[in-house]
């Protein structure tokens, strides 16, 4: 049972490039969520959905993009990266709606040039 | 604005010690405290208190909720060098979908 499963686990953009990364879960967990972690500053929702086609916006969701077409996956996508988006990614998913009792994936360290 | 707060920020302990982590929230529609601890990557869940007053055990570890001063703690008795880690506090709110709201952690070290 792989949990939650990240890719890739460590990324270097430079300022404009664009990329995905990727997330699956095989729990069926209907709860799916992207946050970033960096120093002084906790864990913050990016976005989140609540099954497959329905997303919505966290705490930063600025120059982030996601989408769910399956139960299984949810890729976040960066549109043009920016230095600010230097950070750790987490994505983490629950049972049912609730988001409360997270089981997270080993993270992507991503760094911006 | 919905915020988590979290006490000590570090702190460095011998074996066998006992530890207290505090963590106060304000949260929106609060409904659930939560704790994770965060070693080298992931965050894993250790807890989630939705009544106050009643304490949640797993070994070593407890926890407790007061919803009336909106704070929890969470105590690590006989300390192990194996609890080295971050403890995050999280407390859950807000309208039809629960949003975690997080504390910066307390980055615990437990010296041999």
């Amino acid at each position: 049972n792989a949990g939650v499963t990240q890719t890739p686990k460590f990324q270097v953009l430079k300022t404009g490039q664009s990329m995905t990364l990727q997330c699956a879960q095989d729990m069926n967990h209907e709860y799916m969520s992207w946050y970033r972690q960096d120093p002084g500053m906790g864990l913050r929702l990016i976005h989140y959905s609540v099954g497959a086609g329905i997303t919505d916006q966290g705490e930063v969701p600025n120059g982030y993009n996601v989408s769910r077409s399956t139960t299984e996956d949810f890729p976040l996508r960066l549109l043009s990266a920016a230095p600010s988006q230097t950070s750790v990614y987490f994505c983490a998913s629950s049972h049912g709606q609730g988001g409360e009792k997270l089981f997270f994936g080993s993270g992507t360290q991503l760094s911006v040039l | 604005e919905d915020k988590v707060v979290q006490s000590p920020l570090s702190l460095v302990v011998h074996e066998g010690d006992t530890v207290t982590l505090n963590c106060s929230y304000e949260v929106t529609n609060f409904r659930s405290l939560l704790w994770y601890k965060q070693e080298k990557k992931a965050p894993t869940f250790l807890f989630m208190l939705t009544s106050s007053g009643i304490e949640k055990k797993s070994g070593r570890l407890s926890s407790i909720l007061d919803k009336k001063e909106l704070f929890s703690i969470l105590n690590i008795t006989a300390t192990q060098t194996g609890d080295s880690a971050v403890y995050l506090c999280a407390g859950s709110g807000g309208g039809a979908t629960n949003k975690l709201i997080f504390g910066t952690g307390t980055l615990l070290a437990v010296q041999p």
